[in-house]
């Protein structure tokens, strides 16, 4: 069965520093991977998406980075964490389309 | 460009039904689905119901859908406060994407 990862749960970060949060799947290949962030009490905001190796869309101009260097590995970055940063980030992945299953979530709080 | 809309928050009493309602905006969407967000988690997908169906029942939820009036609905029965959660629909608009409405709120009262 598919199994979705991320680590890692909680993050506490001084504004200025980098970031770095991976998220992996097991049990599929070549499968959608997405980005999201959740504010405190809000919907969801789609980041980036990929449909492969190197390939990133991303959705909204922002301080954030995808990079997915392997099939089933998907990686969120920033250089230099901003205040509003702050949020729960929540990876997904899908067979190529249609239904998307969500990984545990990132909570990162930005100081 | 539009949003999907969902209302912010329903309070039910345990054992009541609930009905979660969901506005969404792409008339040729494809699959609809609801998630379940507990707090602190990720989202758990509950259900999902294909454009070409009016109604979709599994054990205590049913999903409704109004494709006339972009209208997708999903009933709880025998409301349990385990069910408290944030309810999310969705639909799939193409371009590998799925757009998500705004969440809804259900605080179970025992």
């Amino acid at each position: 069965s598919q199994t979705i990862h991320q680590w890692p749960a909680t993050l506490v970060q001084p504004v200025g520093s980098p970031l770095s949060l991976e998220c992996t799947v097991e049990g599929t290949s070549n499968p959608n991977l997405y980005w999201y962030r959740q504010a405190a009490g809000r919907g969801l905001q789609l980041l980036f998406y990929s449909v492969g190796i190197g390939q990133i869309s991303s959705e909204v101009p922002q301080n954030l980075s995808a990079s997915r260097p392997q099939d089933r590995q998907f990686i969120l970055s920033s250089k230099k964490l901003l205040l509003s940063d702050s949020g729960f980030y929540l990876c997904a992945w899908t067979p190529q389309g249609q239904t998307q299953y969500f990984g545990p979530g990132t909570r990162l709080l930005v100081l | 460009g539009e949003d999907v809309e969902q209302s912010l928050f329903l309070s039910v009493r345990e054992g009541d039904s609930s009905v979660i309602n969901c506005t969404y905006t792409d008339s040729s969407s494809t699959y609809l689905y609801w998630y379940k967000q507990e707090p602190g988690a990720g989202l758990q997908l509950l259900t999902y119901i294909f454009s070409n169906m009016d109604m979709k029942q599994d054990q205590r939820l049913t999903v409704l859908l109004n494709k006339k009036d972009k209208h997708l609905s999903l009933r709880i029965a025998d409301t349990q406060t385990g069910d408290s959660a944030i309810y999310f629909c969705a639909e799939n608009t193409g371009f590998q994407k799925l757009v998500f409405g705004t969440g809804t709120r259900l605080l179970v009262s025992p």
